[in-house]
């Protein structure tokens, strides 16, 4: 069980273009998903938690108006880059919490490779 | 401040045992965690501890805290090949859901 989804897997887009990221967790609810940056061989850094029904938290340096978030459902997130350009090049990484039990534990989905040329 | 260190690279030949290690900053965490990423995947949950505990042993996982000196520990008895992958250690922070992970440790085991 808990299990998420991403998609793409891998995603090429030409500069300037927008491009979008699904995160959906299968087989449970999650009010609370949070969307990470991992650069090459460097630690995952969190972007901005993502709440069902209200505007996501950005995290300090992160600009809103550039990576859109959307949290529509208690089974799906996005992630919108807009106006990608090189350096948004990343791997995009995203969590749903599962709020059962303390510690509430995040699970992750495979990750998005978004390479802008 | 919220700040999370590992050591890079780790080499271990099979079937010996795997210490990772991390240190952290943030006295105020709750919960502390190790994941194992391998190659362009997401993370897998491999076990935590809570802060007021100082050991936690999960099959052939042993994980020490030091609170006091704020390090953490992931030993892995037995390494076998399949454990070659990055690991990282993370915080979660009091009265949050935001977990701050370390800079991750690349575990290579050769036979």
């Amino acid at each position: 069980g808990a299990v998420v989804s991403q998609h793409p897997s891998r995603v090429i887009c030409k500069s300037g273009t927008s491009v979008k990221i699904e995160c959906r967790s299968l087989d449970f609810q999650a009010t609370t998903m949070f969307w990470y940056r991992q650069f090459p061989k460097k630690s995952l850094m969190l972007m901005a938690t993502s709440n069902e029904g209200s505007k996501a938290t950005y995290e300090q340096g992160v600009e809103k108006d550039k990576f859109l978030i959307n949290h529509a459902s208690l089974t799906l997130s996005t992630l919108t880059v807009t106006s990608a350009h090189p350096e948004d090049s990343s791997f995009y990484i995203c969590s749903a919490q599962l709020a059962a039990t303390l510690p509430y534990e995040q699970y992750f989905g495979p990750g998005t490779r978004l390479t802008v040329t | 401040g919220e700040d999370v260190e590992q050591s890079l690279f780790l080499s271990v030949r099979e079937g010996d045992s795997s210490v990772i290690n991390c240190t952290y900053t943030d006295s105020s965490s709750t919960y502390l965690y190790w994941y194992k990423q391998e190659p362009g995947a997401g993370l897998q949950l491999l076990t935590y501890i809570f802060s007021n505990m100082d050991m936690k042993q999960d099959q052939r996982l042993t994980v020490l805290l030091n609170k006091k000196d704020k390090h953490l520990s992931l030993r892995i008895a037995d390494t076998q090949t399949g454990d070659s992958a990055i690991y990282f250690c993370a915080e979660s922070m009091y009265n949050t859901d935001k977990l701050i992970f370390g800079t991750g440790t690349r575990l290579q085991v050769f036979p």
